[in-house]
């Protein structure tokens, strides 16, 4: 699975956009890039996936750069409930098995 | 909606001592998995496991270590004799059928603590 780099640390203000940036400049035409997030040493919880296409659900947007190098999560409206670890992952295949290999992530603080 | 279910919460032993960490897989999902997270560090694989067998596991998974479906419903890490550095959040996962999206649901973790 390809290498991500996500900076160690974000500050955002809340009602604001949050929009934490990953880099994976080795991904294969076949990796996904996923999101999860850990709240306060909870489990980690799945946000949104993609490959190419930008994507959105009812938590995230995921942007992918044309070439694929690089993806933003965007929490559109943060909360304080929102401050947590957020995990870049780059796995093969949306349909294979496998284990998840986490990085250190980015912190995000959003604050009052 | 479903969950992954981890019991206890909080698990405290005295070194040498066998522990066994409990979880309810989400009801429909055949791939389970175990993760570990030491105080301030990564959440690191522990195991896969898929149709009764193991799939993958990783270094950390030595002979200490052992995972069992003992019946439809639970997954269970047993740990043969604890060392003090095996203290760290266990995290039971699992997802749906191959073929379906790559989505690991996670539970709230057991906290092991080793003395």
């Amino acid at each position: 699975d390809a290498k991500t780099t996500q900076p160690p640390s974000m500050d955002c203000a809340e009602g604001r956009a949050a929009n934490l940036p990953c880099n994976h400049s080795t991904i294969s035409g076949n990796e996904y890039v996923y999101w999860y997030r850990q709240i306060h040493s909870q489990g980690p919880q799945y946000i949104i996936h993609g490959l190419k296409n930008n994507e959105t659900n009812e938590m995230a947007s995921l942007i992918i750069t044309e070439d694929r190098k690089s993806s933003t999560l965007i929490l559109p409206h943060a909360t304080l409930r929102d401050t947590a670890v957020y995990y870049c992952i780059v796995r093969v295949g949306e349909g294979s098995q496998g284990n998840l290999i986490f990085g250190k992530g980015t912190k995000l603080s959003v604050k009052p | 909606e479903p969950e992954v279910t981890q019991t206890p919460s909080h698990q405290v032993t005295q070194m040498g001592q066998e522990v066994i960490l409990r979880c309810v897989p989400i009801s429909n999902h055949l791939y389970f998995y175990w993760y570990r997270q030491i105080l301030g560090q990564k959440v690191e694989f522990l195991v896969s496991f898929y149709n009764n067998e193991i799939s993958e596991k990783s270094e950390i998974f030595d002979d200490q270590f052992s995972v069992e479906r003992p019946d439809g419903s639970n997954f269970t890490l047993k740990i043969r004799s604890t060392k003090l550095e095996d203290s760290a959040m266990y995290f039971c996962a699992s997802h749906p059928m191959a073929g379906r999206r790559n989505i690991q649901y996670f539970g709230a973790g057991t906290r092991l603590s080793v003395l």
